[in-house]
């Protein structure tokens, strides 16, 4: 089974501040997919990033980037330069590369963006 | 754009009524998705589907069920609400090529009183 750890329930960061959101997983697949999905306030659901297990960079869009450590099981998101529209819930998710393409999901964090 | 719209964003249902949950989405894509999402515990998987009439069982199927009879088209069913199912809905869509993102709706939240 896989299962994913967020252990940061609440966190907020000053706005043109950089802030990290941690994530780990557990599974036995040797190749998957990583994803942190964000979810603003009363809006939908939409991606953030994506990671390739298989590839060893990192990463990265705009002002988000991953530090992607397979060994260690950990996918953490960075965010950079944060704005006010970065204050949501952010979820990790992790997908199998084989079998069914449904997303295990972390218990998300809420990002606060202080002006 | 993909779009994933879900036929209500509030809905109030008392205790053992049949509650029907839609979820259209207009890229042709194969999978859907019911997810249902409460605080602390992230989101959920209920019910998946990758074509029409087929449907394969998530995580947390109990006292659920789905239809697919058009590939747009995924509804889930509550076939005897109970207050335990209050929470908030969340439907999703993806092409079959694995790896690819899910595209979430806006959610139904559910009170069931």
């Amino acid at each position: 089974a896989q299962t994913v750890t967020q252990s940061q329930p609440e966190m907020s960061v000053q706005e043109a501040e950089t802030v990290t959101l941690s994530c780990t997983y557990d599974t036995s697949e040797s190749n998957y997919y990583l994803f942190w999905y964000k979810q603003p306030p009363s809006r939908q659901m939409i991606l953030v990033i994506r990671q390739e297990a298989y590839k060893q960079q990192n990463a990265t869009e705009n002002r988000f980037s991953v530090n992607f450590q397979k060994a260690a099981k950990s996918f953490s998101l960075k965010i950079s330069d944060s704005q006010l529209g970065d204050t949501a819930m952010y979820f990790c998710a992790f997908m199998k590369q084989t079998g069914a393409n449904n997303l295990f999901f972390g218990t998300g964090t809420r990002l606060t963006v202080i002006p | 754009d993909v779009k994933v719209t879900q036929s209500s964003r509030y809905l109030v249902k008392r205790t053992g009524e049949k509650v029907f949950l839609e979820c259209v989405q207009d890229m042709d894509h194969e999978n859907m998705f019911w997810y249902r999402q409460d605080p602390g515990l992230g989101l959920r998987l209920i019910y998946f589907s990758y074509d029409v009439k087929m449907k394969e069982k998530g995580d947390i199927p109990e006292g659920y069920s789905v239809s697919r009879e058009k590939k747009e088209r995924f509804s889930l069913i509550l076939e005897s609400a109970s207050t335990n199912q209050t929470s908030m809905y969340l439907c999703a869509s993806s092409l079959i090529s694995q790896g690819y993102e899910q595209y979430f709706g806006p959610g139904t939240r559910l009170t069931v009183t």
